[in-house]
């Protein structure tokens, strides 16, 4: 069965600082990942997604993720984090490219300070 | 506004009643997901339609809960005879069922509350 893990579940950066977010998946055959964002009151926003090519994908807001077959991981990262980016942060996996069932992970919560 | 719509937004109910939501997805969507969110977990798929017709669903969608889809445009997720348990943000996506173009699009979510 497929599985997402993100070990952080808050984070907390200073505005203007690198930005990364960290998930592994488990499942055995080629992982179709995604990232979204949500803010309170806003539903799920795609930030990027991965299919399959070139392993590092950028995305919007200026977000970018690498998938590391190696190590089953796909993680969020953002060069300089504005206080618009604070939010929740969720990992998924589905099985197809298709667009079948997303599995998520548990979120982390990005906190920004001034 | 062509989004995923879900009403109502909000719902406060006591226990042991009934209540439905609609979702009305993005129009050229065919497949319509619906997912459960409870505080500090990520959204839990519950089940999925394409056009009409229900091809999966959940272990976390016990008999008390029923979906469907009649016409292949807009669902209702009915939860009968709720209890407690069933608290939680009931969000709806609709995606294109194309290769690669399996990007879900997800509304804003009903918030339900039963005391």
């Amino acid at each position: 069965a497929q599985s997402v893990t993100q070990p952080d579940i808050h984070i907390t950066v200073s505005e203007g600082a690198s930005l990364e977010l960290r998930c592994n998946y488990s499942y055995g055959a080629t992982p179709y990942l995604f990232w979204y964002v949500q803010s309170p009151g806003q539903g799920l926003q795609l930030l990027l997604k991965y299919f399959s090519g070139d392993t590092l994908v950028q995305g919007i807001k200026g977000f970018e993720a690498e998938f590391k077959r190696s190590q089953s991981s796909f993680n969020l990262r953002k060069p300089s984090v504005h206080w618009s980016d604070a939010a929740e942060y969720f990992c998924a996996v589905d099985r197809t490219e298709y667009g079948n069932k997303l599995v998520f992970g548990a979120g982390t919560i990005l906190r920004v300070k001034s | 506004d062509t989004g995923v719509s879900q009403n109502p937004r909000h719902k406060i109910t006591k226990r042991g009643q009934n209540v439905t939501f609609r979702c009305d997805p993005i129009s050229e969507h065919n497949r319509l997901y619906w997912y459960r969110q409870t505080l500090g977990q990520g959204p839990e798929f519950l089940t999925y339609f394409q056009n009409e017709a229900q091809l999966e669903k959940s272990r976390l969608l016990s008999d008390r809960f029923s979906a469907e889809r009649p016409k292949g445009s807009f669902s209702t997720l009915e939860i009968q005879r709720t209890e407690q348990g069933d608290s939680a943000m009931y969000l709806c996506a609709s995606s294109v069922n194309r290769l690669r173009l399996g990007e879900q699009f997800f509304g804003p979510g009903t918030r339900l509350t039963v005391l």
